[in-house]
C-alpha cells in the first residue's frame, strides 16, 4: 500500500526559511504527480496554497513556493510570519486517468 | 467564482447510511472538473474518498470502494456521497471540492457526521 508521508512537525523562527516535504512510500514524487499543497487552521476548510507542482493559489503571498527537490514534493516559506502558522497537507494525483488522489498525514507548522 | 456547500444529517446510528449533497454555484458540474469527496476524522488528517469527473467516470478510494457511491443530479447541479454500513469509524468532518491536475483546487466549508448508537 502506497503512502505519502510528511513531517509530523515543524518549527521556524519569523523571518526565517522552512521547507516542507512530501514522499512517497514507493517510488519518487515528479511533476506528474501534479503536487497540490494546502493549509488549514482549526474549524476551517483546507485552502489552496500550490497546485500543479509550483503554482501559487490566487492570493497567496509569493513568500510560499513549490518544488520538486530530489525525489520529494517540496513547499518553502521564505521569511516566514506568525500568520503562516498551520496545518499544512499535500496531496499526489496518483492515476490521471481516475483522478484518485493520496493525501500526506500533514506537517504541524510552528512559527515562534 | 464558484461555491460549494455541504449538507446532510449530522447524526447517524451504526450499520446506517450516510448521505450527503454538495451543492454547487457558480459553476455547472457538467461543464468541467473532478468533484470529489475528502473527509477528516477529528483531531487527524484528510482522506480521499473518491471523485466523479464531469462526464459521470467514477473513482473511489479503495479502502472505502465496497460502501461508497457518488452521483450527480444535473439538473439541481448537486454532487452526492452515500457511505453505507457506517460505525463510529466514519465520525469525521466531509468535504466537497472540485479539483483538477492543473487548477486551484475549491474547497466546501464541510459537514460533520457523527455515528454514535
Amino acid at each position: 500500500q502506497t503512502v505519502v508521508t510528511q513531517e509530523p512537525s515543524f518549527s521556524v523562527s519569523p523571518g526565517g526559511t522552512v521547507t516542507l516535504t512530501c514522499a512517497l512510500s514507493s517510488g519518487s514524487v515528479s511533476t506528474r504527480h501534479y503536487p497540490s499543497w494546502f493549509r488549514q487552521t482549526p474549524g476551517q476548510p483546507p485552502r489552496t496554497v500550490i497546485y500543479s507542482t509550483n503554482t501559487r493559489s490566487s492570493g497567496v503571498p509569493d513568500r510560499f513556493s513549490g518544488s520538486i527537490l530530489g525525489n520529494k514534493a517540496a513547499l518553502t516559506i521564505t521569511g516566514a510570519q506568525a500568520d503562516d502558522e498551520s496545518e499544512y497537507y499535500c496531496v499526489l494525483y496518483m492515476d490521471m486517468d481516475s483522478g484518485s488522489w493520496l493525501f500526506g498525514g500533514g506537517t504541524k507548522l510552528t512559527v515562534l | 467564482q464558484v461555491q460549494l456547500q455541504e449538507s446532510g444529517p449530522g447524526l447517524l446510528k451504526p450499520s446506517e447510511t450516510l448521505s450527503l449533497t454538495c451543492s454547487v454555484s457558480g459553476y455547472s458540474i457538467s461543464n468541467g472538473f473532478y468533484w470529489a469527496w475528502i473527509r477528516q476524522p477529528p483531531g487527524k488528517g484528510l482522506q480521499w474518498i473518491g471523485s466523479m469527473y464531469y462526464n459521470g467516470r467514477t473513482s473511489y478510494n479503495p479502502s472505502l470502494r465496497s460502501r461508497v457511491t457518488i452521483s450527480v443530479d444535473r439538473t439541481k447541479n448537486q454532487l452526492s456521497l452515500k457511505l453505507s454500513s457506517v460505525t463510529v469509524a466514519d465520525t469525521a468532518v466531509y468535504f466537497c471540492a472540485r479539483v483538477a491536475a492543473s487548477a486551484s483546487t475549491s474547497w466546501g466549508q464541510g459537514t460533520l457526521v457523527t455515528v454514535a448508537s
